[in-house]
């Protein structure tokens, strides 16, 4: 079974600290991705990486930056976080097009920004 | 830019019917199209995933549909458990220049099923 791993359930952090949300996949996937949750707006894509050292902007990229050092690793980093970044964070998984290209899905973070 | 919606928003039947949940969107240059599950305060479990190609995809009770050319597609869940309550999200993968994109979600179904 595909297993996406998230560093923690639930985060409170002071506004203006630096958040770090760690995601790690165990199926040697090319493609990983950050998206956020939240009520009455759905799941937006934050930021995507198709290899290492690569990213390419999601929708929705303003506030964050992503980190990706090794393959089953992709790091999702608010440089200040505010109280507007409060949601829950999920992280994805999945081969390169032309293969399934099925998308897994981690636990999810929840975090809150007081 | 691509929109997904799902129709009804909140659906609650007896247990035993068979059901149908709605998915459109608005751009039919898609990779693939994939029905997601998600229980409360949970992330998401992947139901069945449609190739741009194919029209349907079978699943035990579940069976999923694709109208690429008119931007729809349909989940139906047969003989429905109080276990089948839970949020359907749709999401269909785009293009981007490297290749397919990150998913464009629906707000999702919020779906009771009554003992």
């Amino acid at each position: 079974d595909v297993k996406v791993t998230q560093s923690s359930r639930y985060l409170v952090k002071r506004t203006g600290e630096k958040v770090f949300l760690e995601c790690v996949q165990d199926m040697d996937h090319e493609n990983m991705f950050w998206y956020r949750q939240d009520p009455g707006l759905g799941l937006r894509l934050i930021y995507f990486s198709y290899d290492v050292k690569m990213k390419e902007k999601g929708d929705i990229p303003e506030g964050y930056s992503v980190s990706r050092e090794k393959k089953e690793r992709f790091s999702l980093i608010l440089e200040s976080a505010s109280t507007n970044q409060t949601s829950m964070y999920l992280c994805a998984s999945s081969y390169l097009p032309g293969q399934a290209y099925e998308q897994y899905f981690g636990p999810g973070t929840r975090l809150t920004v007081t | 830019k691509q929109e997904v919606t799902q129709i009804p928003a909140a659906l609650s039947v007896p247990e035993g019917e068979n059901l149908v949940l709605n998915c459109s969107f608005t751009d039919s240059a898609i990779y693939n199209l994939q029905w997601f599950r998600q229980d409360p305060g949970k992330g998401l479990t992947s139901l069945l995933l449609i190739q741009s190609s194919q029209r349907e995809q079978t699943s035990g009770r579940l069976n999923a549909s694709l109208d690429k050319s008119s931007g729809r597609s349909t989940l139906y869940i047969a003989a429905s458990q109080p276990g089948d309550s839970a949020t359907y999200l749709c999401a269909v993968a785009g293009y981007s220049g490297g290749g397919a994109d990150g998913l464009t979600f629906g707000k999702g179904t919020h779906l009771i099923i009554q003992p």
